[in-house]
């Protein structure tokens, strides 16, 4: 099935510094999909783009899907200690996720 | 949405040992996943279980190490066989939504293997 990569693998930021993540793929997606896991949590959806180029926006939180669908990325603006978690992308159309970015805010 | 519940939410076991871990949904569903997540590392699939045939197994997952039943609908078993140190791992049971894709996960069963 088609792989996905993320980068980085760890990101440290201090509260209130902005933060990105980047998912690619070799291969044109369908779909991409997002999800947070908090620290001893399990991974909860975040949201899914569909379309070339579609830019979605959840309160401090921005995500965007590449023009040619190969790439995603999430960029949180101001992070706060609540952002901490590891974040995936997933090809909505397989179920093998991504190695996931794993941040952490310093107070 | 799909509320997942999965037990035992940790075990601490013994070398050779097996345990079997539930997986119960709110709804009925065609397929449901099982996921290993081994400490700092990401979401594995194991295999993808429907009500009424054989699991299907990813690759590096055998059927005799991980034996899955899914007698209805709404509930699922994994089985971590002949445990050894290296089976130490969060194993999850998750759901797709057929209208959006979203998937659905439970809380996780930890398993430590002493």
């Amino acid at each position: 099935g088609q792989q996905v990569m993320q980068i980085p693998q760890y990101q440290h930021v201090q509260e209130g510094e902005d933060f990105t993540t980047y998912c690619n793929s070799s291969t044109t997606l369908s779909n991409i999909q997002w999800y947070k896991q908090r620290p001893g949590g399990h991974p909860v959806f975040l949201i899914q783009l569909v379309k070339s180029g579609e830019v979605k926006k959840q309160k401090r939180l921005t995500f965007q899907f590449g023009e040619a669908k190969k790439n995603s990325s999430l960029h949180i603006t101001a992070t706060q200690t609540t952002d901490v978690g590891t974040y995936f992308c997933r090809h909505g159309q397989n179920f093998v996720f991504g190695p996931g970015t794993r941040l952490s805010v310093l107070p | 949405s799909a509320v997942i519940s999965q037990k035992p939410s940790r075990d601490i076991c013994q070398r050779g040992t097996s345990l079997t871990i539930q997986c119960q949904v709110d709804s009925q569903v065609t397929m449901m996943f099982w996921y290993r997540q081994q400490p700092g590392q990401s979401l594995t699939l194991i295999a993808t279980a429907n009500q009424g045939s054989e699991a299907t197994y990813e690759s590096g997952f055998v059927i005799d190490k991980f034996p899955i039943s899914r007698p209805n609908l709404t509930f699922s078993t994994l089985t971590v066989s002949n445990m050894s140190p290296e089976d130490s791992s969060i194993y999850l049971c998750s759901v797709v939504s057929a209208n959006t894709g979203e998937l659905f996960f439970g809380e996780g069963s930890r398993l430590t293997v002493l």
